[in-house]
């Protein structure tokens, strides 16, 4: 039982470069979701799925693309990276959306847009 | 509105100390509150829920519906306890479902 697996943990992109942060979950959760981690900001919410093929945008959707084409896994997609998408990306999961067993975490990738 | 407000960045104390982490919260339902931890450059991980009404690693939290808060406290800390220490709230996004709304974090330092 792995939990969460986020790959790769670290990432160096250049500006206008494409990429995709894998998240992949083996507790068979139905909710899974992305968070970038920022100085001074908390945790903000990218993007969510409640279920496979379910898809909705979080608080900062701008510049990333999901799907959820498996429950177990919600990769994240950077179209076209800005150094303002230079942050720590966190992946989470739980049986329900509103986390009443307690999210999941994954390891989180460490992004740097130059 | 669905706030959580850490008021405090940054919290240095002493070993054997008392803790406090303040978290404040803005919800018109009935709040679910939690208390995440995350230990250097590891990920974070559910330190305690008031619904369970749990003490883990020795931390406790109450929630005051009046004052609206969700407080951690430690009657005495340990150097093992710095850390970042994030508050969230079960709220709802747009669409209806819902999501867990974090407090921008506190950063804790027990020291020698």
């Amino acid at each position: 039982n792995a939990g969460v697996t986020q790959t790769p943990k670290f990432q160096v992109l250049k500006t206008g470069q494409s990429m995709t942060l894998q998240c992949a979950q083996d507790m068979n959760h139905e909710y899974m979701s992305w968070y970038r981690q920022d100085p001074g900001m908390g945790l903000r919410l990218i993007h969510y799925s409640v279920g496979a093929g379910i898809t909705d945008q979080g608080e900062v959707p701008n510049g990333y693309n999901v799907s959820r084409s498996t429950t177990e896994d919600f990769p994240l997609r950077l179209l076209s990276a800005a150094p303002s998408q230079t942050s720590v990306y966190f992946c989470a999961s739980s049986y329900s959306s509103g986390g009443g067993g307690g999210y999941t975490f994954g390891s989180g990738t460490r992004l740097t847009v130059v | 509105a669905q706030r959580v407000t850490q008021p405090e960045k940054l919290l240095s104390v002493f070993k054997g100390a008392p803790v406090e982490l303040k978290c404040n919260y803005s919800y018109s339902g009935s709040p679910e509150l939690f208390w995440y931890v995350q230990y250097s450059r590891q990920r974070l991980q559910l330190l305690l829920r008031h619904i369970s009404r749990e003490s883990i690693k020795g931390f406790t939290a109450d929630l005051n519906k009046g004052e609206t808060s969700f407080h951690l406290k430690k009657p005495f800390a340990q150097e093992e306890d710095s850390a970042m220490y994030y508050c969230a709230l079960r709220g709802q996004t747009q669409g209806g479902s819902e999501k867990l709304v974090f407090g921008k974090g506190m950063k804790l330092t027990v020291n020698p």
